[in-house]
């Protein structure tokens, strides 16, 4: 069974920084790029942050560019999020997310999504 | 930053039609998906490339894009299609979600 499994969220002040990770398993995950999609408490869908197949490229959203790392480890099959200097509005439910087509050179969309894990950031 | 403006709620009965647009700046030169979600559950990608519908995804979910707008159309919507809808679009390499539309089935 294709599958995705995100853990690493809690409770965190202000200014701290936690590390979300993705289990993904069923599938080859090394032929697909991957995302980090939030959803905010009664808010809508963000796109956080992507990368590609191999890490060697990579994409992060206004919002979070400069305190959010993305990464990857094929050989664990795995995708992390590397979050610093967190602030009150990153509280959210982080999923992780596959690309639709292995290979793709562009993002195009997500078929497969973890159940997600929820960041609050709070003092 | 690029912006995709979806109504805010959609009402349908059963059996009918429902459509949704998403709207943006010269939408129909990039490629938009949807999206449904509903409560305590992960997205499921319902169209991509526009028109296109994943496997397992019913015939009624039908997709168009052109000029600023793209549609989604539910056709004789079914209870189980009451959910939130987003449109997704990619701007720059930077993914760009639309505002959301909750869809009510009346």
């Amino acid at each position: 069974e294709v599958q995705l499994v995100e853990s690493g969220g809690g409770v965190v002040r202000p200014g701290g920084s936690l590390r979300l990770s993705c289990a993904a398993s069923g599938f080859t995950f090394d032929d697909y790029g991957m995302s980090w999609v939030r959803q905010a408490p009664g808010k809508g869908l963000e796109w956080v942050s992507g990368i590609n197949w191999n890490g060697g490229s990579t994409g992060y959203a206004d919002s979070v560019k400069g305190r959010f790392t993305i990464s990857r480890d094929n050989a664990k099959n795995s995708l992390y999020l590397q979050m610093n200097s967190l602030r009150a509005e990153d509280t959210a439910l982080y999923h992780c997310a596959r690309d639709l087509i292995p290979g793709a050179v562009v993002t195009d969309a997500f078929d497969i999504w973890g159940q997600g894990t929820m960041v609050t950031v709070s003092s | 930053s690029y912006e995709l403006t979806q109504p805010p709620s959609v009402s349908v009965s059963p059996g009918q039609t429902a459509s949704i647009s998403c709207s943006g700046d010269k939408l129909g030169s990039k490629y938009t998906c949807w999206y449904q979600l509903k409560p305590g559950q992960s997205p499921v990608l319902v169209i991509y490339q526009d028109s296109r519908r994943p496997s397992g995804i019913p015939e009624r979910f039908s997709g168009s894009n052109s000029g600023n707008t793209a549609t989604l159309t539910i056709s004789g919507t079914q209870a189980m299609d009451e959910a939130d809808y987003y449109c997704q679009a990619w701007d720059s390499s930077t993914g760009v979600f639309g505002t959301g539309t909750k869809v009510t089935v009346l």
